[in-house]
């Protein structure tokens, strides 16, 4: 159980463009969910936190405007990188925990690699 | 809290010998201690978790340790594999599932 989705494994996408990524829980309801940004050799850095019917909440120095965070129903939360640049080239995982208690295991999608060129 | 602190950076121990990672917070009010284990290009994997009500948790060859008075917690990893070999992150959490991770170290198990 507690099987998380994300889509697509990788892009590449030219400067300038926009680039959405999907992340799905498949098997439960999360009403939460949380995107993280890694670099090369780096930790897992919070981004936002996704809420299903309100905005999402980012940390503290994320452009919420870069960042479209769209959390459309309890099982999908969609991340938009707008007007792309090669410094936003990154691994972004999303996660949710598989229960709506606190302090539940978090799990993570398989990620998505972003190259902008 | 968003200040957790990992030690070492990296770690090479030889096959059959005990690796020890530790990390350190700051927010009292976390109670949720998670570590996960990261292989190059693949998301992380939960290997163990510790809530703030106990002290010691075990399974197999997997320990971790926690003592909240001095807010750090650490990862015993005994008889290392080869395929132990990654990089492992802990975590830190309070309410709402909302976790920090720490910087994470590169464990090389040397066969």
């Amino acid at each position: 159980g507690a099987v998380v989705s994300q889509h697509p494994s990788w892009v590449i996408c030219k400067s300038g463009t926009s680039v959405k990524i999907e992340c799905r829980s498949l098997d439960f309801q999360a009403t939460t969910m949380f995107w993280y940004r890694q670099f090369p050799k780096q930790s897992l850095m919070l981004m936002a936190t996704s809420n299903e019917g309100s905005k999402a909440t980012y940390e503290q120095g994320v452009e919420k405007d870069k960042f479209l965070i769209n959390h459309a129903s309890l099982t999908l939360s969609t991340l938009t990188v707008t007007s792309a640049h090669p410094e936003d080239s990154s691994f972004y995982i999303c996660s949710a925990a598989g229960s709506s208690m606190s302090n539940s295991p978090l799990h993570f999608g398989n990620g998505t690699r972003l190259t902008v060129t | 809290g968003e200040n957790v602190e990992q030690h070492p950076s990296t770690l090479s121990v030889q096959e059959g010998d005990s690796a020890v990672i530790k990390c350190t917070y700051s927010d009292s009010a976390s109670n949720y201690f998670p570590w996960y284990k990261q292989e190059l290009g693949k998301r992380p994997q939960l290997i163990i978790d510790i809530r703030s009500n106990v002290g010691e948790k075990k399974d197999q060859r997997i320990a971790v340790t926690l003592n909240k008075t001095a807010k750090h917690f650490s990862l015993h990893i005994t008889e290392t594999q080869p395929e132990d070999s990654a990089v492992y992150f802990c975590a830190e959490g309070g309410n709402f599932n909302k976790f920090y991770f720490g910087s994470g170290t590169k464990l090389n198990v040397k066969p």
